[in-house]
This record gives C-alpha cells, sequence and structure tokens, in this order.
C-alpha cells in the first residue's frame, strides 16, 4: 500500500446523503482508477483518470462522479447514496507501462 | 461484464501441497495478470505474462498462458499458510489502460 493511500478507511451514512471519498498516491502515476468489490462479482471498475482532468466511465459508473484536479488526488463522489453502493472501494494507480496497478486498502462504506 | 473466469471459487489444501488456479476470457487481450488479495486488504500484484509468452516463473509461481484455449493457470508449489489470500486474475485487452478482472479463488492452507 505505499504511496497510494484512501480516505476515509470506514464510513457509514444514510441514503440519500452525498458521499466523497480521496484516493492520494505520491508515485506521480499517470492513471489512477476506483473500483468496487461486492461478494460474488469480484472487483468492477468505476471511473477512471488518464490525467489532470481526464477521465471516463467504466463497467458501473451509474450514481458515480469523479475529479482529478492534481495528479495526486482522485475523487469519486456519490451525489446521492443508495443501499445499493454499499460496497468496499478499492483506488488504484498505475503508470501505464503494461498496466501493472497498485491498490489502496480500501474504503468500507456502507449506506443504511 | 467480467472478462476472466477463476476455477476453482475455492481451494483447500495442507502446506507443502501445490495449488493450481485456472482463468478463462474471452477476447484477445496484451497481457495477463495474477493478483493477490489478503483478507481485508487491497490487491497485490503477483506476476504478469504478456501475450506472446507461454510460461512465466517468479520463486514459487508459475504462469502459463494458452492463447488459443484463452486461459491461464497460475501455480503455487510448496504452498505455505501465509499464501491463504484470495487470486484474482485480470485481462488487459486494449486501450485505455484498463484491467477487467475475474471474481477470484479463495485459497486456503492449512498447517
Amino acid at each position: 500500500d505505499a504511496g497510494i493511500t484512501q480516505s476515509p478507511r470506514h464510513k457509514v451514512t444514510e441514503t440519500g446523503t452525498p458521499v466523497t471519498l480521496r484516493c492520494h498516491q505520491t508515485e506521480n502515476h499517470r492513471y489512477m482508477y476506483w473500483y468496487r468489490q461486492d461478494p460474488g462479482h469480484g472487483l468492477r471498475l468505476i471511473h477512471y483518470s488518464y490525467g489532470v482532468k481526464d477521465t471516463d466511465k467504466g463497467e458501473v459508473s451509474d450514481g458515480y462522479s469523479v475529479s482529478r484536479s492534481k495528479t495526486e488526488d482522485f475523487l469519486l463522489t456519490l451525489e446521492s447514496a443508495t443501499s445499493s453502493q454499499t460496497s468496499v472501494y478499492f483506488c488504484a494507480i498505475s503508470d501505464g507501462s503494461h498496466n501493472e496497478q497498485f491498490f489502496g486498502p480500501g474504503t468500507r462504506l456502507t449506506v443504511l | 461484464s467480467q472478462q476472466g473466469e477463476e476455477d476453482p471459487q475455492a481451494l483447500s489444501i495442507q502446506e507443502g501441497e501445490n495449488a493450481t488456479m485456472n482463468c478463462s476470457y474471452k477476447t484477445s487481450i496484451n497481457n495477463l495478470q495474477w493478483y493477490r488479495q489478503n483478507s481485508g486488504r487491497g490487491l497485490v500484484h503477483l506476476i504478469l505474462i504478456r501475450s506472446n509468452e507461454r510460461e512465466k516463473h517468479s520463486g514459487r509461481l508459475r504462469v502459463t498462458l494458452d492463447t488459443s484455449k484463452k486461459s491461464s493457470s497460475l501455480l503455487i508449489t510448496a504452498s505455505r499458510a501465509a499464501d491463504t489470500a484470495s487470486y484474482f486474475c485480470a485481462t488487459d485487452a486494449s486501450p485505455p489502460s484498463t484491467l477487467t478482472f475475474g471474481k477470484g479463488t479463495m485459497l486456503l492452507v492449512s498447517p
């Protein structure tokens, strides 16, 4: 997990509230990714970034938005949290060579 | 949709035995990667094999790739209790530099 942190690590929130998760890296890697991990589904890509202000959707992007104003930070926002967004969220980074990715420790989000 | 699918879903062995996990995928790939996840932690990259390679070794890990069958296998030799984890294959199919992960194999190595 060296070089990549996520905050908060745990969060409990109520349905309908906005939530922002932060991913911070010190590796100066170009690519950053947000995944969610759910039992029975494995790891699914939500959004990713290929540079400052350059982002694109992944497989399960509905209900999520992202922003990347600095190389080191990638924010994931749930505009109006729903119970189906209860999950463990992982951030990952890559320098783009062979697409080997390095993962953060994860954020466990519970939406009541 | 999942590009890679691991088999078996769960595997239980004794220390010292070998563990073999398989991954099948659907489309052409640039490379295939294997990751390990210990309980409650993030994924850790283990090994990458390019589409033009057939076999690769790293310590006690051996990975094979058969592009004609669209399948890969991960062999862990002389397993240890510390190898207990979930193992995921991930395929790098095309730009723009994203990976598609399978659902994983849970490996339990008993002392």
